[in-house]
Order: structure tokens, then C-alpha cells, then sequence
């Protein structure tokens, strides 16, 4: 497509509940990102996938996180026994240059609230 | 570690105003310097950004950039805002890390253009 696709733009989540993210990157970029947004807090790095290379997961802030890359395109951020805290806007990116710094391209983000 | 300080998290302006939205990183090493803007309910749009060669960057939307490496700063200014240029802005800075790269972003400047 032409943009980073997001889905859903808005969650509404009962605490304990799993939720389910998705980034659809812009075709052909190799690398993909997520950042959570939170009020105030400027964004967070949480995870980073480039082409067929281990998963950078250090910015996943607890085991309840995980990401996942299938065929290189398509990324779904699974959240486990949502809390609260976890209440935020993640915004996908992909980029197709790494070594030069060309930059990110943003989805719209998902929001999500844990009530 | 690297990280990235901006030193209004909000900026009230006239329209037709200059402004200057301050950005200071901290790295032992040479780094890719970026700014974005995100406008209320979008994702991240990037402005310009900072890789090497000459200091002055100019981007989008008549704003430019000046990288000072003796100063670690990287200050984002426009000679005459717009009431369209209400929105939130981002510093970030780039640096590759053992084969994984990420953008760490500093906590944002809201800047209000009043008419």
C-alpha cells in the first residue's frame, strides 16, 4: 500500500484480556518497528524486525509482550492479561534503508484503553 | 547511552511569529538527527533530518534545522509560523547498535500557533 496500515485505530480492552495489534508496512521495506506513545512521555521503542535477522526485543517492557513477523511483511503485536498501564497509542513503522538513515514511515497508530 | 532532551515540552506562539523548538542529544559517537511532527490524531510525519555534510538542513513546510556537534544540539526553528503548524514535535536521534538500529525519541514540544 501506499502507507503504514494499522489496525484497529482504536481498542477498548477489559483488564486480563489478550489484545491482538496489526502492521501492515509499506511494501518492500525490510525493516519494521513498534513504538508505544504514551501522554507525555514522547515514544518508546518496543520492538525491531529487519529482514529475516533475530527480532530486536529490548524495548519489550514485560513477558506479557510479544511480536511477531510473518513473510517479512505483516506484524501483530500481542498483548497478554492487558493492564491499565498499558493503555497507550503504538504506532507501527517501516523503513526500507537502515545503513542511511532515510528515515521511518509511521502508520496512525493503534489506540488502546485497558478499563 | 544515548539519549535526547527537548527543552520546552510546550511552546505558545503568535502566528506569523518565529520559533525555535530546542533539541540536545547525548552520544560518544557520530548519530543521524531527525525531527517529527505529529498532528492531533495522525502518526508521525518526518520534517527533516540530519545525516552528514553541510550543518544547515532544511525540510518540509519552511522549517529547517542547524546541527551544532560542539554543542550537541540539533534546534528545529521557522521564521514565520502558521496557525496549520499547531502540533506536536519530535527530536530523535539515530544510532546503530551491534546490528540493530532504532530512533530514540525525546518526550516531545507542543507548540500552539494563536492567531
Amino acid at each position: 500500500g501506499a502507507g503504514v496500515s494499522q489496525s484497529p485505530s482504536n481498542k477498548v480492552t477489559e483488564k486480563g484480556k489478550d489484545v491482538e495489534l496489526r502492521c501492515d508496512p509499506i511494501s518492500g521495506h525490510t525493516a519494521l518497528y513498534w513504538y508505544r506513545q504514551s501522554l507525555g512521555q514522547g515514544l518508546e521503542f518496543l520492538i525491531y524486525f529487519q529482514g529475516n535477522s533475530a527480532p530486536d526485543k529490548s524495548g519489550l517492557p514485560s513477558d506479557r509482550f510479544s511480536a511477531e513477523r510473518t513473510g517479512g511483511s505483516v506484524s501483530t503485536l500481542t498483548i497478554q492479561r492487558t493492564q491499565q498501564e498499558d493503555s497507550a497509542v503504538y504506532l507501527c513503522a517501516s523503513s526500507s534503508y537502515t545503513g542511511i538513515g532515510y528515515g521511518y514511515t509511521f502508520g496512525s497508530g493503534t489506540r488502546l484503553t485497558v478499563v | 547511552a544515548q539519549s535526547v532532551t527537548q527543552l520546552d515540552s510546550q511552546v505558545p506562539v503568535f502566528e506569523e511569529a518565529p520559533v525555535e523548538l530546542r533539541c540536545n542529544y547525548s552520544s560518544s559517537v557520530s548519530v543521524y538527527l531527525f525531527w517529527y511532527v505529529q498532528y492531533p490524531n495522525q502518526g508521525l510525519q518526518l520534517l527533516l533530518k540530519y545525516l552528514s555534510g553541510s550543518t544547515l538542513v532544511k525540510g518540509i513546510n519552511g522549517f529547517e534545522a542547524e546541527f551544532n556537534k560542539s554543542q550537541t544540539s540539533f534546534h528545529l526553528r521557522k521564521p514565520s509560523v502558521h496557525i496549520s503548524d499547531t502540533a506536536e514535535y519530535f527530536c530523535a536521534v539515530r544510532l546503530p547498535q551491534g546490528g540493530s538500529e532504532k530512533l530514540v525519541f525525546g518526550k516531545g514540544t507542543k507548540l500552539t500557533v494563536n492567531p
